[in-house]
């Protein structure tokens, strides 16, 4: 069935520090790639997504970079700040179908 | 604020009894997802409605259930509840049936199941 692998669980850097969480998917048809930001005790939210007709996109310090052929993800946070602490979920969707799949998380420590 | 609203914020209830969960959309969207989510786990996703009919399940278990009213909010219910059930339940709306768009995540319901 679909599956997202999500990696690495727990995420530890120091301030300024890039982090790097990496996901792969299962279903070949999946073509649209969201994550979210989970702070504690909050809703997840949306921070950046991509489809299958691009291999990277970048916002500001958060970019993701995605690798079809493979069926690899990726977000990469640069000069990270205590702010981004926080659980990341990866997930992954496709048009037609009803269900996004979503990662087990990422818990981010940015330590000051 | 996501525009998606969730009933009650908190409930704290006991082995066995019957619970229900509400969820009102945001303007205009069509489908509802409902996720539990247990201490320190991910996102399970447990059922979709699309403008009123069920689109696709997830692990939802037979003590569960769901509905999508005419006026779109959603309802999940919770049946012979057991401690295991304890979780943070969230509904996520968006426009489409589809899987290749944002959800949007209400606040939550958080079940205690004593």
């Amino acid at each position: 069935g679909e599956n997202v692998e999500q990696h690495p669980s727990t995420l530890s850097v120091q301030e300024g520090d890039s982090a790097v969480i990496k996901c792969t998917y299962s279903d070949s048809a999946s073509n649209y790639f969201p994550w979210y930001k989970q702070e504690l005790g909050k809703r997840p939210q949306l921070i950046i997504d991509i489809r299958s007709n691009v291999g990277e996109k970048k916002d500001q310090r958060i970019a993701v970079t995605l690798n079809k052929t493979a069926k690899h993800f990726s977000l990469h946070i640069t000069e990270t700040q205590p702010e981004d602490s926080a659980v990341y979920f990866c997930a992954a969707g496709y048009t037609g179908g009803f269900k996004t799949i979503f990662g087990a998380g990422t818990r981010l420590f940015v330590k000051a | 604020d996501s525009g998606v609203t969730q009933t009650p914020k908190h409930l704290i209830t006991a082995t066995g009894q019957r619970v229900t969960l509400r969820c009102s959309p945001r303007s205009g969207d069509l489908s509802v997802y409902w996720y539990q989510q247990s201490l320190d786990q991910g996102l399970q996703f447990l059922i979709q409605y699309y403008n009123g009919e069920e689109r696709a399940k997830g692990n939802i278990l037979e003590r569960f259930s769901a509905q999508q009213f005419p006026d779109l909010h959603s309802e999940l219910n919770l049946s012979s509840l057991e401690l295991g059930d304890s979780a943070l339940y969230f509904c996520a709306s968006n426009r489409i049936a589809g899987g290749d768009n944002e959800q949007f995540f209400g606040p939550g319901t958080r079940l205690t199941v004593l």
